[in-house]
Formats: C-alpha cells, structure tokens, sequence
C-alpha cells in the first residue's frame, strides 16, 4: 500500500502538554501534508510540507520531515481542548502525474481539560 | 461564501436501490475527489477527476459511478452493485497540480436500510 501510517493511532493527554504524531511512508515523495479532522465532520487542511524542507512551522504547529527515513512528524505546543481531533498525513508521490494524494489512517487525540 | 458542500447530510438506501450523493464548489477548481472513510481505515480514493468530461477510478471504484459535466459539480452514485455501502463520504477539491492542498466538503453519511 502507498498510504502512510500514522502512529500512534490514538494519544490522549492534558490540556497545556505537548502532543507529537509520526508519520511513516513507503515512495518517494514531492510533498507531504497534515489535515485534521473533527468529529462527524470534513478534513481541514493544516500545514504542507515539501521533499526538499526539513521543518516547518504554522502557528502551534511544527511538521518535519526526514525523507531518508521516510518519516514525518506533527508537534503540536500547548495543548487544548478543542485541538481534540484525528490527524491524517497525506503524502503526493514524486514524478506521480495524477495529482492523487495518500492519507494514512489517522491519530485520534483526546485532550482533557 | 466560497466553498464546497455536500448533501443530504444523511442519506439512506434500501436493498436494489441507487442512490446519488451530491457535491458542489465554487472555488473554481479544476479537480475534484471523492473518498470513503470506514472506521479505522483512514481515507480511501473512490474516483477523481481532473477536468470537465474527464474521471479515473481510484482504489476502489467497484460498485460506484460519477459524471463531471460542470467544473463546479461531482456526483458520486451508489449502485446496487456495491454490496456495503454503509460509510461516511467525503468529497474535496483542489487547483489541479503537483499534489495541491485539498477543500473537504461537510461528508454524507450512507446508511442501509
């Protein structure tokens, strides 16, 4: 499969801790991208990160990514309650010409109040 | 208001029926998406399609059909050929391009009867 997998799958911690969810993938990649996801609700795209960037910031939120490892991961500072969502990686393959993009399964986080 | 919607928000199918879910955007994008989500496997890509007249099966095409006759629509139709269609469905869009950030319509969750 292309898709990546998030890891863990869920993570519940307290409001104001730190919460970082990994990403692993399998090709070569031109970009890679975090999405959020509320419950019931769509996906929301949250930061895009490309092949040839090693750290990226938006916010609360610090992505990197190691494509000798084929790995990325998504810090986000000073946990609150409403950040309680599942996270998905979306990776876009290198030379792909049809525009597709792979999500993994997700990270669920729970933050308590 | 630009964006992408969806409806029904809740949309139920009985046994031998076809049913169509419908999606619109008004962000002027060439490219639209349609994905289904199940419990615990992530995204999976149903069809897409680049242009106006044009669609590609994704990972799981079997049992669905499409038509993109507007730029601004993308209707997924359920067949009675798929044999478990209960799952939350979600449509996107983007500018068509190198693995572009994707525009999450609300979903419609499908139900059997």
């Amino acid at each position: 499969s292309q898709q990546g997998e998030e890891d863990p799958q869920a993570l519940s911690i307290q409001e104001g801790e730190n919460a970082t969810m990994n990403c692993s993938y399998k090709t070569s990649i031109n970009n890679l991208q975090w999405y959020r996801q509320n419950s019931g609700r769509g996906l929301v795209h949250l930061i895009l990160i490309r092949s040839n960037e090693r750290e990226k910031h938006s916010g609360r939120l610090r992505v990197t990514l190691d494509t000798s490892k084929k790995s990325s991961s998504l810090l986000i500072t000073a946990s609150r309650a409403a950040d309680t969502a599942s996270y998905f990686c979306a990776t876009f393959d290198r030379g792909s010409t049809l525009g597709r993009l792979y999500f993994g399964r997700g990270t669920q986080l729970t933050v308590w109040p | 208001d630009g964006g992408i919607t969806q409806s029904p928000k809740y949309l139920f199918r009985k046994e031998g029926q076809n049913v169509t879910l419908s999606c619109e955007q008004n962000l002027n994008h060439d490219a639209m998406y349609w994905y289904r989500q199940d419990p615990g496997q992530g995204l999976r890509l149903i069809y897409y399609s680049q242009i106006v007249n044009d669609f590609q099966k994704g990972d799981i095409a079997e049992g669905y059909s499409v038509s993109r006759e507007k730029k601004e629509s993308f209707p997924l139709t359920v067949t009675s050929a798929q044999k478990n269609p209960t799952a939350f469905y979600l449509c996107a869009s983007s500018i068509w391009g190198a693995g572009e950030t994707q525009y999450f319509g609300p979903g419609t969750r499908l139900l059997v009867l």
